[in-house]
């Protein structure tokens, strides 16, 4: 069972302020991650993709893998009240099948 | 406008009640997916089609079945219903190497 874990409980940051989300994942041939935005009672939208160690960023979201520690992070820069929902990390197990963690909730206070 | 489609959005069975729930894409993508969500489980894969006429269990298949009934349509059918399977339903789907996948809006099932 290929797992993928994020921890945190609910994330409360000022409007303005950086968001820091972490995942790990259990299968360390895994290559390819992704970070899903779900607004309550919405269904998943896809926010970053990334496939390399590093930094990947995209206006105000940034990525960060790191493959020998196995951990996905996402960034949220300048958190906007629009920024508030819950957060999924998932990985691909190399045939297109996503294991998805259980989410990370941000609220952003205006 | 091009997506995911599921139907029906909401439905409420009796315990021991069928139903089949739609899903259908027009993006021409290969391999479709059923999830479940629950609260405290996160999404949880419950069966796959890779490509037209291939269908997988994931890693929470029994009670439900699937068919894949073209490259469009893939559809999951409960057989006999069960509390247990209240849950948000959501189909997505994913080119054969995409970046990512598509969902649908999702079908918010309760069983009484």
């Amino acid at each position: 069972q290929k797992e993928v874990e994020q921890n945190s409980g609910p994330l409360s940051v000022p409007e303005g302020a950086i968001a820091s989300l972490n995942c790990t994942y259990s299968d360390r041939g895994s290559q390819s991650f992704f970070w899903y935005r779900q607004y309550s009672g919405k269904s998943p939208e896809l926010i970053m993709s990334i496939y390399s160690n590093g930094d990947k960023e995209d206006g105000r979201f940034t990525a960060q893998l790191n493959k020998a520690s196995q951990y996905v992070s996402l960034l949220i820069r300048d958190s906007q009240p629009s920024d508030s929902a819950t957060y999924l990390c998932a990985v691909n197990d190399g045939n297109n099948r996503l294991a998805f963690g259980k989410g990370n909730q941000v609220v952003v206070i205006p | 406008n091009a997506g995911v489609t599921q139907t029906p959005k909401f439905q409420v069975l009796k315990t021991g009640q069928s139903m089949t729930l739609q899903c259908a894409q027009d993006m021409n993508h290969n391999s479709m997916y059923w999830y479940r969500q629950d609260p405290g489980m996160g999404l949880r894969l419950i069966y796959y089609s890779a490509s037209e006429g291939t269908t997988d269990k994931g890693e929470v298949p029994n009670g439900y079945n699937v068919s894949r009934l073209n490259k469009r349509e893939f559809s999951l059918r409960l057989e006999s219903a069960a509390p247990s399977q209240t849950s948000v339903y959501f189909c997505a789907s994913i080119p054969s190497r995409g970046i990512g996948y598509t969902f649908g809006s999702g079908t918010r099932l309760t069983v009484v």
